[in-house]
């Protein structure tokens, strides 16, 4: 098993472009996740999806869009990048909520 | 949503056992409770959970009180490698909130030798 797996590893992008972080998991976990992690910050959930075609805003949605199509992606997508989106980005998986979530690698996102 | 309040930094010695306390006083009735350890530049990576009282595993104990309104991280002689920073979580249980595990700010835990 490959687990949760992001591309790309890093990222530069300018003002007001878009683009898509990718995610994907092959445990056939229901459960999938978008966190962003600022300098010195703990993690915030951007968006969450309980299963293929339902997903659902977290603590900071604003500037990004996901959908889930199949059980195993999860793709995130920056709708015009601004420099307050310079982050890195995790995704997580788990089988429920209740349980343990499995961390991607994490992408690095620069805005400039 | 139940948040999590934690000690910003600690440090440590090898050798020593570390303690690390989270409060979360508005814990729901379903919710569990939940640690993640955390290296520069790599995500999370699950450690322990627990419903109430003790549950220990291979690399930590967790210590719920009767009201768990906070919980006990306990590190057995700590290494250098554990050097990290851990995050307890509250949520996960059926109780409308599904969805949003929220993180804290984490604690730092800073082991010398």
């Amino acid at each position: 098993n490959a687990g949760v797996t992001q591309t790309p590893k890093f990222q530069v992008l300018k003002t007001g472009q878009s683009m898509t972080l990718q995610c994907a998991q092959d445990m056939n976990h229901e459960y999938m996740s978008w966190y962003r992690q600022d300098p010195g910050m703990g993690l915030r959930l951007i968006h969450y999806s309980v299963g293929a075609g339902i997903t659902d805003q977290g603590e900071v949605p604003n500037g990004y869009n996901v959908s889930r199509s199949t059980t195993e992606d999860f793709p995130l997508r920056l709708l015009s990048a601004a420099p307050s989106q310079t982050s890195v980005y995790f995704c997580a998986s788990s089988t429920d909520l209740s349980y343990e979530q499995y961390f991607g690698p994490g992408t690095r996102l620069t805005v400039t | 949503l139940a948040k999590t309040t934690q000690p910003i930094s600690m440090d440590s010695y090898e050798g020593q056992e570390v303690n690390i306390t989270c409060s979360h006083n508005n814990i729901a009735t379903n919710d569990y409770i939940t640690w993640y350890q955390q290296f520069p530049s790599q995500g999370p990576r699950f450690i322990i959970q627990g419903y109430k009282t003790k549950v220990t595993n291979e690399v930590a104990s967790l210590f719920i009180p009767a009201d768990r309104k906070s919980s006990t991280l306990s590190l057995p002689r700590v290494s250098l490698s554990d050097t990290a920073v851990y995050y307890c979580l509250v949520g996960g249980g059926s109780s409308g909130n599904t969805g949003k595990l929220i993180f804290g700010q984490g604690t730092t835990l800073q082991v010398k030798p």
